[in-house]
C-alpha cells in the first residue's frame, strides 16, 4: 500500500499567520483528501483534491481558510490561513489506494496560540 | 448522506476481558467497511476491512462481520490487552456503483483503555 510522508508533524503558531502541510505519496494517486480532527472529536472531511482541477470542499470549510495545491500525482499541499486558535487540531492526509483501501499520513498537530 | 453511528465511550476493560464495540452505518448499496484505529499521539491505521455482505474482517486478534441486514459491522475481540488501549474508529466509503466520491465517512470514535 502508498506510504505518505506528512509534514510538519506539529506546530505552534501565532494567530493571524498561516501554516501550509505538505503531504508526499510514494505512488501516483488520483485522489487525495484533507481531515481535520479536532480535539477529542473524529474526522471531518475539509477537501477533496484531484490532479489539475480545485479542489472539491465540504460544507463549512472554503477555499479562502484552506487553500490546497495538488500540482502532480504525488503531492498536495493544505494551508490553514489567518489561524486562530480555533484552528487548533490534528490535521491529515488520505489517499485511496483503489484497493478498497485508505493510506492517512501521520498527521499535523496544530495549537494556534 | 452516509452516516456512521458507533458506541459511545469511553470503554474500559479489565486485561483479557471481551470487548465489543457497535457499529451501525447508513448508506446506498453495498459500501466498503473499516475500523482504524488511533493509538496515543499517533496517526490513524486500518485495522480490518470488510467489502462485501458477510465478509468477516480480522487483524490482530480482531474481528468485525459486514451484516447488511443490520447494517452493522461490530468490531470484538476475545481477550483485550493493555497495549489495544486507543481510539478505535468505524468508517464506510461509498459503493463504487453509487458513483459518490470515495472518500471515508468516520464514526465518532471510542477510546478504549485496558487496565492491567
Amino acid at each position: 500500500s502508498a506510504v505518505i510522508s506528512q509534514k510538519p508533524s506539529r506546530d505552534i503558531c501565532q494567530r493571524g499567520t498561516s501554516l501550509t502541510i505538505q503531504c508526499q505519496v510514494d505512488s501516483q494517486v488520483t485522489m487525495m483528501f484533507w481531515y481535520r480532527q479536532q480535539p477529542g472529536q473524529s474526522l471531518t472531511l475539509i477537501a477533496t483534491a484531484n490532479q489539475g482541477s480545485e479542489a472539491t470542499y465540504e460544507s463549512g470549510f472554503v477555499i479562502d481558510k484552506f487553500p490546497i495545491s495538488r500540482p502532480n500525482l504525488t503531492f498536495s499541499t493544505l494551508t490553514v490561513s489567518n489561524m486562530s486558535p480555533e484552528d487548533s487540531s490534528i490535521y491529515l492526509c488520505s489517499v485511496d489506494t483503489g484497493l478498497n483501501g485508505y493510506t492517512f499520513g501521520s498527521g499535523t498537530r496544530l495549537t494556534v496560540v | 448522506g452516509d452516516s456512521v453511528t458507533q458506541m459511545e465511550g469511553p470503554v474500559t476493560l479489565s486485561e483479557e476481558a471481551f470487548l465489543t464495540i457497535n457499529c451501525t452505518y447508513t448508506a446506498t448499496g453495498y459500501p466498503s467497511l473499516f475500523w482504524y484505529v488511533q493509538y496515543p499521539g499517533e496517526g490513524l491505521q486500518l485495522l480490518l476491512k470488510a467489502t462485501k455482505a458477510d465478509d468477516k474482517g480480522s487483524n490482530k486478534g480482531f474481528e468485525a462481520t459486514y451484516r447488511k441486514e443490520t447494517t452493522s459491522f461490530h468490531l470484538e475481540k476475545g481477550s483485550v490487552q493493555v497495549s489495544d488501549s486507543a481510539v478505535y474508529f468505524c468508517a464506510l466509503s461509498p459503493s463504487i456503483s453509487s458513483g459518490s466520491a470515495r472518500q471515508l465517512t468516520f464514526g465518532s470514535g471510542t477510546q478504549l483503555t485496558v487496565l492491567p
